[in-house]
């Protein structure tokens, strides 16, 4: 089965700092790739996702992502934080209609 | 449009009792899924539904079951509720597809079993 991880639990980041919160997957053939991210006492909510038309995806509120195939990584990157980024971000692999997300990083913004 | 609307959005039930979340989506899309999210697990996936009326074991399905008589619902059941099934249970739906399909999620129903 597919799995995904996220290393750190928790991630803190000055304002204005690169925000970079980790993903790696596990599967012989890449899947479809996404970052979710979820604000206190709501959903999901999609940032971003890979689908194999470029390595380098953009997403929402000016975070990206890097499919890096030797690396079995889709780290997600944001080069400035701002207060209102302070969210849980999940990590989630598509593998046939059949979603498997991370644990989730939490991350912080200092001001 | 609404998109995924999960009734109830909290609930505390006494161990032993049953309920059912229900979930209702008006996006048309084939498939339907439920989770649960507890700190520092992630979201992981109970039961799913590929159309209607069929149904499939997640990673954690026991102790719940789950219907799709119509396309539009997914309902999961608790037939007798247990502390260890306290937690904030997500329903999300997609589209069938290979390029765009991602997942859309509901507001979350945070159950307490006590």
């Amino acid at each position: 089965a597919q799995s995904v991880t996220q290393l750190g639990s928790h991630v803190s980041v000055s304002e204005g700092a690169l925000v970079l919160l980790r993903c790696n997957y596990s599967s012989s053939v890449p899947p479809y790739l996404f970052w979710y991210v979820q604000y206190p006492n709501q959903g999901l909510q999609l940032l971003l996702k890979y689908t194999s038309a470029a390595t380098l995806v953009k997403g929402i509120n000016g975070f990206e992502a890097e499919f890096k195939k030797s690396e079995t990584s889709f780290h997600l990157t944001k080069p400035s934080a701002h207060m209102s980024d302070a969210a849980e971000y999940f990590c989630a692999a598509d593998n046939f209609n059949k979603f498997y997300f991370g644990s989730g990083t939490k991350l912080n913004v200092k001001p | 449009n609404a998109g995924v609307t999960q009734t109830p959005k909290f609930r505390v039930l006494k161990t032993g009792q049953s309920m059912t979340l229900l979930c209702a989506q008006d996006m048309n899309h084939e498939y339907m899924y439920w989770y649960r999210q507890d700190p520092g697990m992630g979201l992981r996936l109970i039961h799913y539904s590929v159309g209607e009326g069929t149904t499939a074991k997640g990673e954690v399905p026991d102790g719940y079951n789950v219907s799709r008589l119509k396309k539009q619902n997914f309902l999961l059941g608790l037939e007798s509720a247990a502390p260890s099934q306290t937690s904030v249970y997500f329903c999300a739906s997609s589209p069938e597809g290979d390029f765009d399909t991602e997942a859309f999620f509901g507001q979350g129903t945070r159950l307490t079993v006590v």
